[in-house]
Formats: C-alpha cells, structure tokens, sequence
C-alpha cells in the first residue's frame, strides 16, 4: 500500500521560496502508471491543485501558480519536491503531496506551511 | 478553469440515514469525475473514481452516480466514521479542480 509523507519547514518569511519533499513508500515514483502531484487547502478555504510530475520529468501546473512554481523529481530517494518562490502571506496552508490515477488516488496527511516574518 | 460547485456546503444527518451530496461541473467532464473523504488531521481518502468506481477497500455503503455535468455520492447507513468534509474532483482537464466541500455532521 503506497503512502506518502510530506517534509519541510513550517515556517517561511514572506518573499522568500517554500520547499517542501513528498517521500514516497510503497510505491515507485518512476512506475509509468502515475503522476506525483501537490494540492494545498488554505485555512478555512477549498483545496487548490498545484501541480504533478511524471516519470519522464514532464510536469503540469496551475496556471494561476505557473510562474512560481517547479516540481521536481529525486528518483533515487523515490522523492518529489515542490518549491514557491516569492511567497506572501497567500501561501499558508496545508500541503499535500499526492499519487495522481483517475484523480487524486492517494494522498499524504498534509503540513502546515505558514508565511510570516 | 472547470468550475466544480457542491450542494449542500454542510449537512446534519443522525447515524443510520442516508445522505446525497451533489457536484455540478461548468462544463462537461465525461466521467473524470473522483469523490474524496477529509477528517482533521487525517490523510484525505479517494472513495471513488470514474464517477462510479470504488476505490479499493471501499465500503459499498459509498456510491456515485452521473455523467457530463452532474454527479452525486449516496452514502447509506451513516456511521460515526462516516461525519467527514466530502469533496468532488474532476480530473477531465488542467487543472484538476475541485468542488468547495461539504461538512456531514452529526445531528
């Protein structure tokens, strides 16, 4: 059974990048079958979709993300990485990282990353 | 962007009922359609996808119906584990979206 866990800093200064890892277990990031992606659900608000890798390293984003966002992919650790540049205080909120196969099948429980000085 | 709107936003149902939550779809999506189950501090759980499709390991208790642009999930036989946040996803088109949730609670 796959599972998914999510790593980082919970605390970032505005301006500055967010990095976070997915280490996955159960599962291979380089299987043909999924994507590996990134959701994130502000406090009180609706889940956002950030984005996905593929084994090939091809990737998707949200357009409304597009320009600060990168995935990237550490196969030989069975990681995905997600990092936002020029962070405010827009960008707290629980991350998940998350298998993708007919939607999101699998997800991981999810960190709180908040942006503050 | 498809826009994925759910009704109600919250519900009160008592254990033993049985409830149906809506997603309606800007724009046809086919059957990309997937339902997942929120708990605080839980990992969200996909019950179903391609509209209609158990997850593994899935009670049957779940169901989904629908096509194109309207979908509901039945759950019967509410139990306590059941009282969750339920979200709609479509998976039709970039980016995937989802609907804004609803809360089942307790009565």
């Amino acid at each position: 059974q796959v599972q998914l866990q999510e790593s980082g800093p919970g605390l970032v200064k505005p301006s500055q990048t967010l990095s976070l890892t997915c280490t996955v277990s159960g599962d291979s990031i380089s299987s043909s079958t999924y994507y590996w992606g990134w959701i994130r659900q502000p406090a009180g608000k609706g889940l956002e979709w950030i984005g996905r890798i593929y084994t090939s390293g091809s990737t998707n984003y949200n357009p409304s993300l597009k320009s600060r966002v990168t995935i990237l992919a550490d196969k030989s650790k069975n990681q995905f990485s997600l990092q936002l540049i020029s962070v405010t205080a827009a960008d707290t909120a629980v991350y998940y990282c998350a298998r993708e196969n007919h939607g999101s099948d699998s997800w991981g429980q999810g960190t709180l990353v908040t942006v503050s000085s | 962007d498809i826009q994925m709107t759910q009704s109600p936003s919250s519900l009160s149902a008592s254990v033993g009922d049985r409830v149906t939550i809506t997603c309606r779809a800007s724009q046809g999506i086919s059957n990309y359609l997937a339902w997942i189950q929120m708990k605080p501090g839980k990992a969200p759980k996909s019950l179903i996808y391609s509209a209609s499709s158990l997850q593994s390991g899935v009670p049957s208790k779940f169901s989904g119906s629908g096509s194109g642009t309207e979908f509901t999930l039945t759950i019967n036989s509410l139990q306590p584990e059941d009282f969750a946040t339920y979200y709609c996803q479509q998976y039709n088109s970039y980016p995937l979206t989802f609907g804004g949730g609803t809360k089942v609670e307790i009565k």
